[in-house]
């Protein structure tokens, strides 16, 4: 079964740092761009950023309020993509999803999502 | 304010046809044949059902289509169903590398 499964969501205080990761089973891994894409409780989605595979030069890149602070990482041997989150700020608050883009359905599509992970900043 | 403009909710009813519209820039919907449209349900991720404008994933209802003039995109739904009610979200792919979603679109089947 193609499946993505978020974790390491929670409360942190503003200024905080946090890791996110997103375990992948039921694809090849290592042929996938994958993304992040987030959404604040009652809002609309917003995508924080991607990294390609290897084989595209493994290279991100992130959405402008996260540049600086979000670092996205892959590591093909465990199936496993993370997202480093740093100098948090309240208005990060949302759930995240990891995402596959472009997976079987053409270039930039997002086709399979994890359940996503809850991150709240808050003091 | 979102980088995409969609309406921000649309109804219709049983059997009818509606349209979502999804307009953005020269910088993405226009330059670029990467729009995809997502339906979320409460509480749920959202499922891929239109990409690169007018393409439907295997197993999405031919019910649903898609299509692209200029800097707008649009998404129809016709012989509306109850289950169809849902969010319905447009994205592109961008200039630098980015993708931008729509503000999302709450569709209510009367």
């Amino acid at each position: 079964e193609v499946q993505l499964v978020e974790s390491g969501g929670g409360l942190v205080e503003p200024g905080g740092s946090l890791r996110l990761s997103c375990a992948a089973s039921g694809f090849t891994f290592t042929n996938v761009w994958m993304s992040w894409v987030r959404q604040a409780p009652g809002k609309g989605l917003e995508w924080v950023g991607r990294i390609r595979r290897k084989s595209d030069g493994g290279t991100t890149d992130y959405a402008a309020p996260v540049t600086g602070r979000f670092t996205i990482s892959k590591d093909d041997s465990r199936n496993t993509l993370y997202l480093q989150m740093n100098s948090l700020k309240i208005e990060d608050t949302a759930v995240y999803f990891c995402v596959t883009e472009g997976y079987g359905y053409g270039h930039h599509s997002f086709h399979i999502w994890g359940q996503g992970t809850m991150v709240t900043v808050s003091s | 304010q979102s980088a995409l403009t969609q309406p921000a909710s649309v109804s219709g009813s049983p059997g009818q046809s509606i349209t979502i519209s999804c307009t953005g820039t020269s910088s993405d919907v226009g330059t670029y044949n990467y729009v995809s449209w997502y339906q979320q349900h409460p509480g749920k991720a959202p499922k891929l059902m239109i990409y690169a404008v007018s393409n439907r994933p295997s197993g999405v209802s031919n019910r649903f289509s898609g299509s692209k003039s200029g800097n707008t995109a649009s998404l129809t739904i016709s012989g509306l169903q109850a289950e169809d009610e849902a969010d319905y979200y447009c994205n592109s792919y961008a200039s630098s590398s980015r993708v931008v979603f729509g503000g999302g679109t709450k569709l209510t089947v009367l």
